[in-house]
């Protein structure tokens, strides 16, 4: 079975600053997929960024990118000049390498992050 | 191109009774997810519906149940609601193809009293 651990249950930011959001997990799968999902009061679950665990190369998306750690089994997200929309609950998960088909999403509990204008 | 749809937004029921939500995945898309989201946690796996089938199952009572049908769309059954069932209960649903992001949709509040 996988964990994920989200340390941070809030942050705060001003706005156009930069903000990292840590999250750690654990698994015995050596081909896995995470991910950052944004959860705004609108509720809807939003795909922020993902990194396949096989690549070294950290991925990116405009202002988002992810630091990926494997060995230390860590995967931050950083937001380069936060701005007001940003304001959100930010879930970090894990997804096992399937041959066959797409795997179920391990959730960590979330971070509430809240960008200052 | 409309993404996922839930329905109902919001629903009230009482202890003892029966719900349905239903689910309509983004067009293209043929394997619907289905995760709950007790409040102030991340959302936990119920279970996953592929060609109509029941393909993974979280760690979730056989109180609930679902099905999925030949266009794709999804239902979520729960019996015998017990309040702990209270929640946010969310649909997401992937393409056909290994290891594709899930897309969610607006989830349906759940409130028993």
């Amino acid at each position: 079975a996988q964990t994920v651990t989200q340390s941070q249950p809030e942050m705060s930011v001003q706005e156009a600053e930069t903000v990292t959001l840590s999250c750690t997990y654990d698994t015995s799968e050596n081909n896995y997929y995470l991910f950052w999902y944004k959860q705004p009061p609108s509720r809807q679950m939003i795909l922020v960024i993902r990194q396949e665990a096989y690549k070294q190369q950290n991925a990116t998306e405009n202002r988002f990118s992810v630091n990926f750690q494997k060995a230390a089994k860590s995967f931050s997200l950083k937001i380069s000049d936060s701005q007001l929309g940003d304001t959100a609950m930010y879930f970090c998960a894990f997804m096992p390498s399937n041959l066959f088909g797409n795997e179920k999403l391990t959730f960590g509990t979330g971070t509430r992050l809240t960008i200052i204008p | 191109d409309a993404g996922v749809t839930q329905s109902p937004t919001h629903l009230i029921k009482t202890r003892g009774q029966q719900v349905t939500l239903r689910c309509s995945p983004k067009s293209g898309h043929d394997t619907v997810s289905w995760y709950q989201q007790a409040l102030g946690q991340g959302p936990q796996f119920i279970f996953q519906y592929y060609e109509e089938e029941e393909r993974q199952r979280g760690n979730f009572p056989d109180r609930f149940s679902g099905h999925q049908f030949p266009n794709y769309s999804s239902e979520l059954n729960v019996n015998a609601l017990l309040l702990g069932d209270s929640a946010l209960y969310l649909c997401a649903s992937s393409p056909q193809g290994r290891n594709q992001p899930q897309h969610f949709g607006d989830g349906t509040r759940l409130s028993i009293l």
